[in-house]
């Protein structure tokens, strides 16, 4: 498809179970980003990837959370021994870096997970 | 750090009228660019407008214009014969430099009357 891709549309899982969740960017698009959306608040910044490597991840809150972009275009996030404060929309998004563009994102539909 | 402002959780505005939403920023580079986008309850974000803060005119796309004032650091969106269809988040964001993450604000939900 022309847009960004991600899977699975809905996950739920129990506490202290490991998660993956995958994006498909937009083809051709060099950074991506992953976010995480609690219920009435805005995206938070989890992790951004120019090509192969994260070029910020400071918005990873502790070392359960870790993200993959191996050949810079498919990205997993993964979260290890999930908790029920980890219940929220994944947002992936996607963009074109360069100088002759504004450089918006491009965001697929989210991931929603719930931890019971 | 750069920060983003959105004071106004809720907002209402009657069909056809117009309805600005007000965003505020915090940053201390000079270059920067700030973003709206929408977020109907379906949950998908949409992009609406992009300024530059090297751009001197407002920006403006069809039915949204953004009202920048870069001394008062706000970048208030303007929404002009609100349509039933505008009912929905909207989200302000900002991003430092030309590359790199977007920083949101927290929306502001807009309801549209008939």
């Amino acid at each position: 498809g022309a847009g960004v891709s991600q899977t699975p549309s809905n996950k739920v899982t129990e506490k202290g179970k490991y998660v993956e969740l995958r994006c498909d960017p937009i083809s051709g698009h060099t950074a991506l980003y992953w976010y995480r959306q609690s219920l009435g608040q805005g995206p938070e910044f989890l992790i951004y990837f120019q090509g192969t490597g994260a070029a910020d991840d400071s918005g990873l809150p502790n070392d359960r959370f870790f993200a993959v972009r191996p050949e810079g275009s498919v990205s997993t996030l993964k979260i290890q021994r999930t908790e029920r404060g980890d219940s929220a929309v994944y947002l992936c998004a996607s963009s074109l870096s360069s100088r002759a563009n504004t450089g918006e994102l491009f965001f697929g539909e989210g991931s929603r997970l719930t931890v019971l | 750090a750069q920060k983003i402002t959105q004071t106004q959780p809720g907002m209402f505005v009657q069909e056809k009228e117009a309805v600005t939403l007000d965003c505020t920023y915090d940053t201390s580079d000079q270059s920067y660019g700030l973003f709206w986008y929408k977020q109907p309850s379906s949950g998908e974000m949409i992009f609406l407008i992009y300024q530059g803060s090297y751009d001197e005119q407002n920006a403006t796309e069809g039915r949204y214009s953004l009202n920048f004032q870069k001394a008062r650091k706000s970048a208030n969106l303007v929404i002009s014969a609100s349509q039933l269809g505008d009912s929905a988040m909207y989200f302000c964001a900002m991003r430092e430099g030309r590359q790199g993450k977007l920083i949101f604000g927290q929306g502001t939900e807009l309801s549209v009357k008939p």
